[in-house]
């Protein structure tokens, strides 16, 4: 079984920090999405990286795929308490295999 | 526009009986795949549909864990004599294409099952 696993688990911010979420696997990654979770709803695909090095942005959010594809992060600038909700991560290793998720970031930002 | 729906949204069932849980993608959308998701952690991949052809199912956790789609479109999982490690958020997703890896997937907001 493919491990994803994501740090850290649980974080609180005041309203205008910065942050960075990881997400890393012993394997190398055909692709990595990240997607966000709020409570009561299903998760939303922020972004889909498949090239190693490759970093893309989405307004304040920066992602970044590691150039050996298997690690990424998604840095958020001044986070804002609409940021908060749960951050997963899901790696495919094959390209045909169904995506493998990590447990999450709890993301909290305070007002 | 509609999005993924999935019904009910919230199913409390007595130990031992049997649950249906329905899920309509986005109309076209070939790919549809079905996630248990436990509290404190991510969604875990149960089965795969192409069109009606189930072609993955190496997620169901027993055999007492089933689904279907027979025209291509609505489809139901059900889980005969639940048991309380059977309580999870179940989602369903679909997507466009048939490129499992890459294709966007959408979430419906999930069936929240909670087994006494």
């Amino acid at each position: 079984t493919q491990l994803l696993e994501q740090s850290p688990q649980f974080l609180s911010i005041q309203e205008g920090e910065n942050l960075t979420v990881y997400c890393n696997s012993s394997s190398v990654f055909s692709s990595l999405q990240w997607y966000r979770q709020e409570p009561g709803e299903g998760p939303v695909l922020l972004v889909t990286v498949v090239t190693g090095g490759e970093v893309k942005k989405l307004k304040r959010l920066t992602f970044q795929f590691g150039d050996a594809r298997k690690d990424s992060s998604l840095h958020i600038t001044a986070a804002q308490p609409g940021d908060t909700g749960l951050y997963l991560c899901a790696g495919d290793w094959s390209g045909n295999t169904p995506l493998v998720f990590g447990k999450g970031t709890r993301l909290s930002v305070i007002a | 526009g509609a999005g993924v729906s999935q019904s009910p949204r919230y199913k409390v069932a007595k130990r031992g009986q049997d649950v249906a849980l329905r899920c309509d993608p986005i109309s076209g959308h070939v790919s549809l795949f079905w996630y248990q998701q436990a509290l404190g952690q991510g969604p875990e991949f149960l089965t795969y549909f192409q069109n009606e052809a189930q072609l993955d199912k190496s997620g169901l956790p027993s055999d007492r864990f089933f689904a279907e789609r027979p025209e291509g479109s609505v489809s139901t999982l059900k889980i005969q004599r639940t048991q309380q490690e059977d309580s999870a958020v179940y989602l369903c997703a679909s997507s466009l294409e048939v490129e499992r890896s890459t294709d966007t997937q959408y979430f419906g907001p999930g069936t929240r099952l909670t087994v006494l």
